[in-house]
């Protein structure tokens, strides 16, 4: 499958609001609602911020939320903070027991 | 605490394999499965594939079928990924991530293992 498609890079001021986006095909964002979310900061692992597209897992700052639509999903982060900048991937089930990565978005917080 | 701890860095020569290990901890090993995701230096994340811990089912992208097997061993709460015939373009970090998925819901990937270094040079 082909990667999903995410911008390479988005910024935004402390305190203000900013979305990711993640366009895929109907063969896997819009096909299903098995959308995650991961946050990586240099030299970690991965975390996860979201699954199936708007949840939460537990620990994870309600600035972050989770929406979807048609064959687009979307990460918004309400009130960046200095500590959000990271680089952020989304993934989605792509049927048949696969899923696949969208290229990433680096967060710059200016 | 629930975590994946990951086996330490390799160096191979192109045309070897290298096997992975993944030792899970304060959970129940087979009641989630494991997935591998292998990331290349300033590149993305990538995934390879996933395993059932319990039945050892198994499921890989196209990509790497053929050429990577993940296995496990219950008894030790262990998962295993070899990779063979491995070439330059291998080189990357490896990371075992759980992961749970009903019909209805899937929690993708919630616990990471700390990463193994491979690295592929002549």
């Amino acid at each position: 499958q082909s990667a999903l498609t995410q911008p390479a890079s988005v910024s935004g001021s402390p305190g203000q609001s900013i979305t990711i986006s993640c366009t895929g095909t109907s063969s896997d964002v819009g096909g299903y609602n098995y959308v995650s979310w991961y946050q990586q900061h240099p030299g970690k692992a991965p975390k996860l911020m979201i699954y199936d597209v708007t949840k939460r897992p537990s620990g994870v700052s309600n600035r972050f939320s989770g929406s979807k639509s048609g064959n687009t999903a979307s990460l918004t982060i309400s009130g960046v903070q200095a500590e959000d900048e990271a680089d952020y991937y989304c993934c989605s089930y792509a049927g048949s027991s696969s899923w696949v990565f969208g290229g990433g978005t680096q967060l710059t917080v200016l | 605490q629930v975590q994946l701890v990951q086996s330490g860095a390799e160096v191979k020569k192109p045309g070897a394999s290298v096997k992975v290990s993944c030792k899970a901890s304060e959970y129940s090993f087979t009641s989630y499965d494991i997935n591998w995701v292998r990331q290349a230096t300033g590149q993305g994340l990538e995934w390879m594939g996933w395993m059932n811990s319990n039945s050892g089912n198994t499921g890989y992208a196209q990509k790497f079928q053929g050429r990577v097997t993940m296995t496990r061993n219950t008894s030790i709460s262990t998962a295993y990924m070899e990779v063979s015939s491995l070439r330059s373009e291998d080189t990357a970090v490896y990371y075992c991530a759980r992961a749970y998925c009903t019909s209805t819901s899937c929690l993708f990937m919630d616990v990471w293992g700390n990463g193994t270094t491979v690295i592929v040079s002549s």
